[in-house]
C-alpha cells in the first residue's frame, strides 16, 4: 500500500539554525500539506500546496517558514531560524480525495 | 471559523467494553468529517469518514454517524481491544477533502486486559 514517508524521524537543532524537513508524498497525489503538533496539543495546519504553489496557509506559517517541491517526488518544509517554540512533531500529508499522513518528524530545538 | 470539540480524556476501559468518544463541530456549509487514530510512536491514520449528513463511516469495528441536526460525529465501538489503545482525533474539512483539516484536541484511550 502506498504511503507518505518523512525524513528524518527526529531532528535536534540549536536555536537560530535552519532546518529542512523532507517528505515524499504518495505518487499520484496532487495536494500536499504540512501540519504540526506541539507536545500534548492539537494538530495544527500550517500550509497546503497545489500545482507548485501555496494554496492556503495558516497564521502560524510566517516568513520563517517556506515550502518547496524541488523535484517530482520530494516536498520540503524549511524553517529558516528555529526558535524554541518550533519544537513539535511535524506531519506531512498528501491527498487525492482524502489526506494521508506520514509518520512525522520530531523537531527538538535547544 | 471552523472548530472541533472532543471529549476530554484520558479514557480508560476494560477489554470488551463499549466505547463512545464524543465529537461536535462548528462549521460553515457542509463539511466532511473524519476520525484519525494515532498509535504510540506513529503518525495519524485515517480511521473513518463521512461526507454528508446521515452518512455512517465505519472501519475495524468503529462507527460514527454524521448528525447535522446535532452537529456531532461521535465515535463508537461495541467491544474494544487492548490494541485499540491510541489517541483518537476528530477532524473536519471543507466539502472537498483537499482543504485543510481542523482537528480536535484528541482523546487518549487506554484499554486494559
Amino acid at each position: 500500500e502506498p504511503e507518505v514517508t518523512q525524513t528524518p524521524s527526529h531532528q535536534v537543532t540549536q536555536m537560530g539554525q535552519e532546518v529542512i524537513l523532507r517528505c515524499v508524498p504518495i505518487s499520484n497525489h496532487l495536494y500536499f500539506y504540512w501540519y504540526r503538533q506541539i507536545l500534548g496539543q492539537k494538530v495544527e495546519f500550517l500550509v497546503s500546496f497545489y500545482n507548485n504553489e501555496i494554496s492556503e496557509k495558516s497564521e502560524i506559517f510566517d516568513d520563517q517558514f517556506s515550502v518547496e517541491r524541488p523535484d517530482g517526488s520530494n516536498f520540503t518544509l524549511k524553517i529558516r531560524s528555529t526558535k524554541l517554540e518550533d519544537s513539535a512533531m511535524y506531519f506531512c500529508a498528501s491527498s487525492e480525495t482524502e489526506q494521508y499522513f506520514g509518520p512525522g518528524t520530531r523537531l527538538t530545538v535547544t | 471559523g471552523n472548530s472541533v470539540t472532543q471529549m476530554e480524556g484520558p479514557v480508560t476501559l476494560s477489554e470488551e467494553a463499549f466505547l463512545t468518544i464524543n465529537c461536535t463541530y462548528t462549521a460553515t456549509g457542509y463539511p466532511s468529517l473524519f476520525w484519525y487514530v494515532q498509535y504510540p510512536g506513529e503518525g495519524l491514520q485515517l480511521l473513518l469518514k463521512a461526507t454528508k449528513a446521515d452518512d455512517k463511516g465505519s472501519n475495524k469495528g468503529f462507527e460514527a454517524t454524521y448528525r447535522k441536526e446535532t452537529t456531532s460525529f461521535h465515535l463508537e465501538k461495541g467491544s474494544v481491544q487492548v490494541s485499540d489503545s491510541a489517541v483518537y482525533f476528530c477532524a473536519l474539512s471543507g466539502i472537498s477533502g483537499n482543504t485543510p483539516l481542523v482537528f480536535g484536541k484528541g482523546t487518549r484511550l487506554s484499554v486494559i486486559a
